[in-house]
């Protein structure tokens, strides 16, 4: 199985509402992705997760709130998001830890409507 | 922080004809990688490029790591239609934890 599996893979909510994003692998890959992506623009890196342990928070607001329950599970809590947060969002995993050489692979992404 | 630059940001060639693009760095990389996106969905991976100097190939697709690990390029042979998306460098250094990405390059193919 090589594949990163998001779901859901559409999601409107407003702006006050509480969702959350899922994401699974079962490559046995132990550092796991939250990238947002706006229209025609690169994969902007949100969190990184190394072995279940938040390793890269890239001064993401409080409004995104990652967690990592096991090795093959990530999650992204939502809350009080505001309409400028619309964007698809990609999870990924790699290889990790001390091994130097790595890949990402991408799930589909869950495009996110805020309203 | 490490920026890359890829070009051209868009081509529109014809069915058939080769495609070449590039990135490049101010900084060293370890790793360089290649990935296309269609329109909704995900980054998939074409090619990882591990070692300087290194020419990799994929089907149609062959990429090299530049040997003074600043840059890559990707060449796409005998375009079809279904090579039309976005496709994006990324470089990752030693123990950086994450991938630096290029803004793409749009690709156009006319039949």
């Amino acid at each position: 199985d090589t594949e990163v599996t998001q779901t859901p893979k559409h999601l409107v909510m407003g702006m006050t509402n509480k969702k959350s994003l899922k994401c699974e692998q079962h490559m046995g890959h132990r550092a796991m992705y939250w990238y947002k992506q706006k229209a025609k623009k690169p994969p902007e890196l949100m969190f990184v997760y190394s072995y279940e342990k938040l390793s890269i928070n890239e001064s993401v607001p409080s409004r995104f709130s990652p967690e990592c329950p096991n090795s093959s599970l990530l999650n992204l809590h939502l809350h009080a998001l505001q309409p400028e947060d619309s964007a698809l969002y990609l999870c990924a995993s790699s290889q990790g830890g001390t091994v130097m050489n790595t890949e990402a692979f991408f799930g589909q992404g869950t495009r996110l409507t805020v309203v | 922080g490490q920026q890359l630059n890829q070009s051209p940001q868009s081509m529109f060639i014809q069915e058939g004809e080769d495609v070449s693009m590039n990135c490049t760095s101010s900084s060293i990389f370890n790793t360089w990688l290649w990935y296309k996106q269609d329109p909704g969905e995900g980054p998939v991976l074409l090619i990882a490029l591990y070692k300087a100097g290194e020419l990799t190939s994929n089907g149609r697709l062959t990429a090299q790591f530049g040997i003074t690990r600043k840059d890559s390029f990707l060449n796409i042979s005998a375009s079809i239609p279904s090579d039309v998306g976005i496709y994006f460098c990324a470089g990752r250094s030693t123990n950086a934890g994450k991938s630096t990405f290029g803004d793409g390059t749009t690709l156009t193919v006319k039949p």
